[in-house]
């Protein structure tokens, strides 16, 4: 099994709080993604990054903030959590973003946002 | 447009059967990828299968094939001989484009089937 870990597993907040999940790989991949999962959506992309400090917008983008100040750490941040990012996320990585390379996913984190 | 499209809602299949989960796609691009990934109640993502859009045969996997129809733009995963614990949702995933950090060339998933095996 690839070296994903998240941090936390599940975390319960309140609204207008920060918060910050952590993902952290020891397979030096270069890529690395967070998806959120809810029903009837599907895993969708939040932000990825191609190196460090190389990060990029995904599809639900509005609300996250990311940062990767070393290859093995890619955090995700919410600045001010909300009840609809209440979610599964999913951290994933690849060593590379062709056609062909599939992602290793962590265990997730299930968040609630109350 | 959804790139991925997973229509059926859930799937019963009796155990030792055969099975067949649906996924089209949508793309102009002439190189991609196309994944399926199953989620048990555990909640992991779990890899399961991948076609390439150049590929000539249809992929495999031990119980796992990929019906591949290229012109139909469809990826249908086939799972032979059923087991209980094949009972889980089901991802088909679509990754376009050459390598960088082209905005196509990320994995898009769509939004899941689930199988449920009966005794």
């Amino acid at each position: 099994d690839a070296g994903i870990t998240q941090s936390p597993r599940h975390k319960v907040t309140e609204t207008g709080t920060p918060v910050t999940l952590r993902c952290h790989q020891t397979e030096n991949h270069r890529y690395m993604y967070w998806y959120r999962q809810d029903p009837g959506h599907g895993l969708r992309l939040i932000h990825y990054s191609y190196g460090v400090k190389d990060t990029d917008k995904g599809e639900v983008s509005d609300g996250y903030s990311v940062s990767r100040s070393k290859t093995e750490d890619f955090l995700l941040t919410l600045e001010s959590a909300t009840s609809s990012q209440t979610s599964v996320y999913f951290c994933a990585i690849s060593e590379t973003m062709s056609p062909g390379e599939k992602l290793f996913f962590g265990s997730g984190t299930q968040l609630s946002v109350l | 447009a959804q790139k991925i499209t997973q229509t059926q809602p859930g799937m019963f299949v009796q155990e030792k059967e055969a099975v067949t989960l649906d996924c089209t796609y949508d793309t102009s691009d002439p190189s991609y990828g196309l994944f399926w990934y199953k989620q048990p109640s555990s909640g992991e993502m779990i890899f399961l299968i991948y076609q390439g859009s150049y590929d000539q045969q249809n992929a495999t996997e031990g119980r796992y094939s990929l019906n591949f129809q290229k012109a139909r733009k469809s990826a249908n995963l086939v799972i032979s001989a059923s087991q209980l614990g094949d009972s889980a949702m089901y991802f088909c995933a679509m990754r376009e484009g050459l390598i960088g950090r082209g905005a196509n060339s990320k994995l898009t998933f769509g939004k899941g089937i689930t199988l449920s095996v009966r005794p």
